[in-house]
């Protein structure tokens, strides 16, 4: 079983809504990321946080905000998307030492807008 | 041009065959290389580290070849239960993990 813990596993969410993701890890890794995979293709990185600081912002538009409230929890919250967000959205942890970066990850958000 | 390249396949096999998928990456400075799996509708889960010298892990083999800018994964006496989509990742910089388009295999009875 992953000990990357996603919540929720199903979301539907119209355009105007405000909504959060949520993601913990408890193997004391110090970097944390978040992917949006959609159907048929690789998982995308949007966000890198390391230490609890954001490290990499892949060009991501401003209706997606990271946060990373403590090295264990990280969040992604979701206003005014487009129905072409609808993805899964994937969160992921990794040590911090040496350029070891053996990702792990959780079990997804699946969100759909309509 | 795309950090990393992979064949999508599909890739449709026997019981019991061999089966070899590459990846090529276009950063000649990545440092860490990995093969994940991922089932339908589920996450990527680690399946192995590539290192420069090689390693296998039962009948999974990884290579890397730095000077070519490829990693390969070889399966050997697939099962049915290999079936799934196997994808590349390359980690570049800080933390900054890219994922190829991974490549589809059926493991045929």
């Amino acid at each position: 079983d992953t000990e990357v813990t996603q919540t929720p596993k199903h979301l539907v969410m119209g355009m105007t809504n405000k909504k959060s993701l949520k993601c913990e890890q408890h193997m004391g890794h110090r970097a944390m990321y978040w992917y949006k995979q959609k159907a048929k293709k690789p998982p995308e990185l949007m966000f890198v946080y390391s230490y609890e600081k954001l490290s990499i912002n892949e060009s991501v538009p401003s209706r997606f905000s990271p946060e990373c409230p403590n090295s264990s929890l990280l969040n992604l919250h979701l206003h005014a998307l487009q129905p072409e967000d609808s993805a899964l959205y994937l969160c992921a942890s990794s040590q911090e030492a040496g350029g070891n970066t053996e990702a792990f990850f959780g079990q997804g958000t699946r969100l759909t807008v309509v | 041009r795309k950090e990393v390249e992979q064949d999508p396949g599909p890739f449709n096999v026997p019981e019991g065959a061999t089966v070899a998928f590459n990846c090529t990456y276009s950063n000649s400075a990545s440092q860490s290389f990995f093969w994940y799996r991922q089932d339908c509708r589920k996450e990527p889960k680690l399946l192995m580290s590539v290192y420069s010298s090689g390693n296998e892990d039962g009948r999974f083999t990884a290579q890397l070849n730095r000077a070519s800018q490829y990693i390969s994964l070889l399966i050997r006496d697939s099962k049915l239960s290999d079936s799934a989509t196997y994808l590349c990742a390359v980690q570049t910089g800080a933390n900054n993990l890219f994922f190829g388009t991974g490549t589809r295999l059926t493991v045929i009875p």
